[in-house]
């Protein structure tokens, strides 16, 4: 099984740019997150989602947009980057919210100049 | 707001010593995790501890916890160079589908 697929691994954009990091996992989880991992601060959760089309905010929301139209896919939209956005950012799932660990994706690591 | 403490945060040792990492929570759950991240990687699940009590064994690492008093112990046996990487707790709050997270504590084994 490929698990949880991110792409793609590394991205500059310049500010005000927008793109899409892309997350796809195989293995039917039900709960699919997106973190954002800074140094010093450790993981931030962006947003979730508990189903398709069941999405909700996390800790740090602002500036990004989610969707999640298949259970497979569940993709984050940087509306205008910001150099703020600057981090390494993992996508996440589990089999059910409660009870389950996290399968981390390999993460993205985006600079926004 | 619920706040989770590790300490400590940097941790060095010597290949076969033992060593305990701490994870203090400031509210109340039952519910805790420990991952495992190597440099430049990303994060891999160690241990669930779903209730008070809870031990948990792999290798040379055990988990623990105790929830009255709101704390989770990572215990490293005879620790061995690989064992060198940064260990996460999250805690479920269990008010909505949202773990909060450690700063993490980094490892560095030395022979």
């Amino acid at each position: 099984n490929a698990g949880v697929t991110q792409t793609p691994k590394f991205q500059v954009l310049k500010t005000g740019q927008s793109m899409t990091l892309q997350c796809a996992q195989d293995m039917n989880h039900e709960y699919m997150s997106w973190y954002r991992q800074d140094p010093g601060m450790g993981l931030r959760l962006i947003h979730y989602s508990v189903g398709a089309g069941i999405t909700d905010q996390g800790e740090v929301p602002n500036g990004y947009n989610v969707s999640r139209s298949t259970t497979e896919d569940f993709p984050l939209r940087l509306l205008s980057a910001a150099p703020s956005q600057t981090s390494v950012y993992f996508c996440a799932s589990s089999y059910s919210w409660n009870n389950s660990p996290l399968h981390f994706g390999n993460g993205t690591r985006l600079t926004v100049t | 707001e619920l706040k989770v403490e590790q300490n400590p945060l940097f941790l060095s040792m010597q290949e076969g010593k033992n060593y305990t990492i701490y994870c203090n929570y400031s509210t109340t759950s039952d519910r805790l995790y420990w991952y495992r991240q190597d440099p430049g990687k990303s994060l891999e699940s160690l241990f669930v501890l779903l209730s008070n009590g809870a031990v948990k064994q792999e290798g040379r690492l055990m988990a623990s916890l105790d929830t009255k008093a709101r704390l989770s112990t990572l215990h490293i046996t005879a620790a061995v160079h690989d064992l060198s990487a940064t260990y996460f707790c999250a805690v479920d709050t269990g008010n909505n589908r949202k773990l909060i997270w450690g700063l993490g504590t980094s490892l560095a084994v030395n022979p």
